[in-house]
């Protein structure tokens, strides 16, 4: 079972900007980094965002990710049929000690 | 170029054994921790422990613990996931990905390509 809560879909046209929340608690959003994971149709997740708003070289600017509280949210701005996908949220849990995912969002575009 | 190179797809029956590999190459190995992660059909991915290849402290998931063994083979650059007795609820894919540090944050930003499980009599 996950601790960190995500809608399980989000849609937009092309050219739409589509926000994914990813929702935790003190013990992991709230006392740690937030990264996310971007996992096309049969192929291996990749990192998207790290350290809650970091992007590795290469991920296009249109996305962004940010972090309040207990709460995180990716952003894909600009939407294109490519980014049609499964995103994942996911960060380090002190209580379980452990590191958690969130539930997944499937973004579809229009 | 950082790379995680696993073995190919299994198929097994209940109770069997099996080991999967994931091999690191492109970066030195006993430098960071190597995570498992499982998808099961249609699921989400699901955090099942993490290994540090230089001194082979391991961590798992607490739902799994004592279901899987976790190891590594410093030499031969290789991470390995192991169960004794596997069961058909273990059918799934299986990813391992290298946890690299930034600034004092860690994340995985590098993703072997995954290993399909299938248990069925």
């Amino acid at each position: 079972q996950s601790v960190l809560t995500q809608p399980p879909s989000a849609s937009g046209t092309p050219g739409q900007r589509v926000t994914i929340s990813c929702s935790g608690s003190t013990s992991n959003i709230g006392s740690n980094v937030v990264s996310w994971y971007q996992q096309l149709p049969g192929t291996a997740p990749k990192l998207l965002i790290y350290t809650n708003d970091q992007r590795p070289s290469g991920v296009p600017d249109r996305l962004s990710g940010s972090k309040s509280g207990t709460s995180a949210s990716l952003a894909i701005s600009g939407l294109q049929s490519e980014d049609e996908s499964d995103y994942y949220c996911g960060a380090w849990d002190d209580s379980l000690n452990a590191f958690v995912f969130g539930t997944g969002t499937k973004v579809t575009v229009l | 170029e950082v790379q995680l190179v696993q073995s190919g797809a299994e198929v097994k029956k209940p109770g069997e054994s099996l080991k999967i590999s994931c091999k690191g190459s492109g970066y030195d190995f006993t430098k960071n921790w190597i995570g498992w992660v499982r998808q099961m059909p249609g699921k989400g991915l699901e955090w099942m422990g993490i290994i540090y290849p230089g001194d082979f402290e391991t961590r798992f998931s607490p739902s799994l613990q004592g279901q899987v063994t976790i190891s590594a083979d410093k030499s031969g650059q290789t991470a390995y996931l192991q169960w004794s007795s596997l069961k058909a609820s273990d059918t799934a894919m299986y990813y391992c990905a290298r946890l690299g540090c930034s600034g004092g944050t860690c994340y995985y930003d590098y993703w072997g390509q995954g290993t399909l499980v299938t248990v069925s009599s």
